[in-house]
């Protein structure tokens, strides 16, 4: 198994653009989450899915938007781009907390840069 | 909602010696309790997780211990050796409902000196 994967490791955007930012993962989990991680911080969660087709704000979502059409695949997408979204983001997956399974599984990352 | 306040920020231990991270949170909800180590360039990784009907976990040189009561939660590493450097995050989360959404600490970066 791959695992989380995600592209692209690193991005440059100028102030105003657009891009998704794409994440896939292999081990048929149904949890999908998005975290943020900004120097010296911990993770904090923008968005999370339960299934396909069901997603959800986390703690900060502004400027963010998500999609959620496969188990597979969860992308975050960036509409106008601000230099306070420069950050690492993450993404991971889990299988449903009700299984009583919590670990997440975390993908190396994407670091974007906003200028 | 939940806070979760991580120390120190920084340690530094000779290798050998032991290291200890404590964690603190707000929510007594809370009842899941994971640690991840995060290498440079790669993202965090589960090292161990207790529950809150557990007051101690051990895994080889590393062990989780849990004061419900007090609400906080330590990282115990034993024999440090140099590659256990990297940044340790702690999380909680009330694992029992729908959504198994975790709130971290800060971080702590870890230096084992050989």
């Amino acid at each position: 198994n791959a695992g989380v994967t995600q592209t692209p490791k690193f991005r440059i955007l100028k102030i105003g653009q657009s891009m998704t930012l794409q994440c896939t993962q292999d081990m048929n989990h149904n949890y999908m989450y998005w975290y943020r991680q900004d120097p010296g911080m911990g993770l904090k969660l923008i968005y999370y899915s339960v299934g396909a087709g069901i997603t959800d704000k986390g703690e900060v979502p502004n400027g963010y938007n998500v999609s959620r059409s496969t188990t597979e695949d969860f992308p975050l997408r960036l509409e106008l781009a601000a230099p306070s979204q420069t950050s690492v983001y993450f993404c991971a997956s889990s299988f449903s907390p009700r299984d009583r399974n919590y670990e997440q599984y975390f993908g190396p990352g994407t670091r974007l840069t906003v200028t | 909602g939940e806070n979760v306040e991580q120390h120190p920020s920084t340690l530094s231990v000779q290798e050998g010696d032991s290291a200890v991270i404590k964690c603190t949170y707000s929510d007594s909800a809370s009842n899941y309790f994971p640690w991840y180590k995060q290498e440079l360039g790669k993202g965090p990784q589960l090292i161990i997780d207790i529950r809150s009907n557990v007051g101690e976990k051990k895994d080889q040189r590393i062990a989780v211990t849990l004061n419900k009561t007090a609400k906080h939660f330590s990282l115990h590493i034993t024999e440090t050796q140099p590659e256990d450097s990297a940044v340790y995050f702690c999380a909680a989360s009330t694992g029992g409902t729908s959504y198994g959404k975790l709130t971290f600490g800060q971080g702590t970066i870890l230096t084992v000196h050989p």
